[in-house]
């Protein structure tokens, strides 16, 4: 059984389209939290949420938008996508917010 | 704010030797700290931790690795470093209380080549 699944696993899109990424888990963690991978593999996390509420929201713009509509399931939304997107999207998840936290198999988004 | 180094960007070995991978990090008090393995289009997966107690942690696939406070490192390392062993390293670090709180900092990453 999956832990922390993903999908899709590969997205590619034009700019200005809106897409989501849905991402769950089955580990029965109260926290999950988004990331982002550039090109240069430096990972950088965006959002992290306890227990379905906002723990964590970096610096990233406002056309991303996370949504956890259970402790399971948090999805992201990207709202009129830019080149600059292009990246792989990691989920994870974590009992606690300072407790190990697993990984999914990663989201490559392509912006064309 | 937490900040994590790994000096060396790429490093070959040879198949059966010794490897260790540093990593430095930067924090006011004592974090926690992770290594990550993430192979080729996969995601990542935990080697080993620290959290606290016992500076010498092990972890999955023969590695360990060692926490020193006084030279802020958590270098890892493995004795016989196997084929399989290619991929990409990353070291973590994670604050316990602060502003950072619950935030998992990474470095850069350290990518392994090993030759037959």
């Amino acid at each position: 059984d999956t832990a922390v699944s993903q999908t899709p696993k590969y997205l590619v899109t034009q700019m200005g389209n809106d897409k989501s990424i849905k991402c769950e888990q089955n580990l029965g963690h109260d926290t999950m939290y988004w990331y982002k991978q550039d090109s240069k593999k430096f990972l950088k996390i965006m959002f992290s949420y306890n227990n379905k509420e906002l723990i964590i929201n970096e610096t990233v713009p406002n056309r991303f938008s996370p949504k956890s509509p259970d402790k399971a399931h948090l999805n992201l939304h990207i709202n009129s996508l830019e080149l600059g997107d292009s990246a792989v999207y990691f989920c994870a998840s974590s009992r606690g917010l300072t407790d190990t936290q697993y990984f999914g198999p990663g989201t490559r988004l392509t912006v064309l | 704010a937490q900040s994590v180094t790994q000096p060396d960007i790429h490093i070959t070995v040879s198949e059966g030797a010794s490897l260790e991978l540093r990593c430095n990090y930067s924090y006011g008090a004592t974090p926690y700290l992770f290594w990550y393995v993430q192979s080729p289009g996969q995601g990542l997966q935990l080697l080993l931790k620290y959290f606290s107690g016992d500076t010498l942690v092990q972890g999955i696939k023969g590695f360990e690795a060692e926490f020193k406070r006084s030279q802020s490192s958590f270098n890892l390392r493995k004795p016989s470093v196997h084929w399989s062993d290619a991929a990409e390293y990353f070291c973590a670090v994670g604050a316990p209380g602060g502003t950072s709180y619950g935030k998992l900092t990474f470095g850069q990453g350290t990518i392994l080549t090993v030759h037959p």
